[in-house]
């Protein structure tokens, strides 16, 4: 079962540092999302691609965060700069949107396992 | 206010009874509505997605929406102590690209 897969799963590095996690969503997939979960809450949205298109990226935590999918595959999640704060686990999740309904349609997302970030 | 309320908990529970989970909202805007299974450390895993009011069943699973009340349930017949798990539920607008979470609530199922 190919599902949705993040690397690394955990992520130790001290604050200042700059960190990449990478996601593969579900392989016939065409919407990606990046999502936030700290501890005792649900996750929160930051990010979506269609494809390549990163089409929100209003909800990204602050300019130390951003995103790519470069060739509408993989996807990754940077952070500049570490801060305590930023110690979560960070969740990607994938979804299939058909192509006549591209413009905004609601199909079911399904997670990977994230990547735990602890910041020292 | 949360747009998205759900009791923590945690709730135990013995084996085979009958789990109920619930969360309200505040924007009546949402449209569809999903449950999610969290195990410890593991990512969330989807469980019941439905549109609308309405009743949804999966096996032990039925999902409920009273838009009415803003108001969303999860239902778990005969529970297991593989159930235990944290749930979450999640909604959204007509357009899926930021669900909205739940806190979760932490199930314990004792054998």
């Amino acid at each position: 079962d190919t599902g949705v897969s993040q690397d690394p799963r955990h992520k130790i590095t001290k604050r200042g540092q700059n960190v990449t996690f990478r996601c593969d969503p579900i392989s016939e997939h065409n919407r990606l999302y990046w999502y936030r979960q700290t501890l005792g809450q649900g996750p929160e949205f930051l990010t979506y691609f269609q494809n390549e298109a990163q089409l929100e990226k209003s909800r990204l935590l602050s300019d130390r965060f951003s995103a790519e999918r470069p060739k509408g595959s993989f996807s990754t999640l940077e952070i500049q700069r570490t801060e305590q704060g930023d110690s979560a686990m960070y969740l990607c999740a994938s979804s299939l949107v058909p192509p006549d309904r591209e413009g905004g349609s609601n199909q079911p997302q399904h997670f990977g396992d994230g990547t735990r970030l602890s910041i020292l | 206010q949360k747009e998205v309320e759900q009791d923590p908990g945690p709730l135990s529970v013995p084996e085979g009874a009958i789990v109920s989970l619930n969360c309200t909202y505040s924007n009546s805007a949402f449209q569809y509505f999903m449950w999610y299974r969290q195990y410890s450390r593991k990512g969330p895993e989807l469980l019941m997605y439905t549109y609308s009011s309405g009743n949804k069943e999966d096996g032990r699973f039925t999902a409920q929406v009273d838009k009415s009340s803003k108001y969303i349930s999860l239902f778990i017949r005969d529970s297991q102590p593989s159930d235990s798990a944290t749930y979450l539920c999640a909604m959204s607008l007509y357009n899926n690209n930021d669900m909205r979470f739940g806190a979760g609530t932490r199930l314990t199922v004792k054998p």
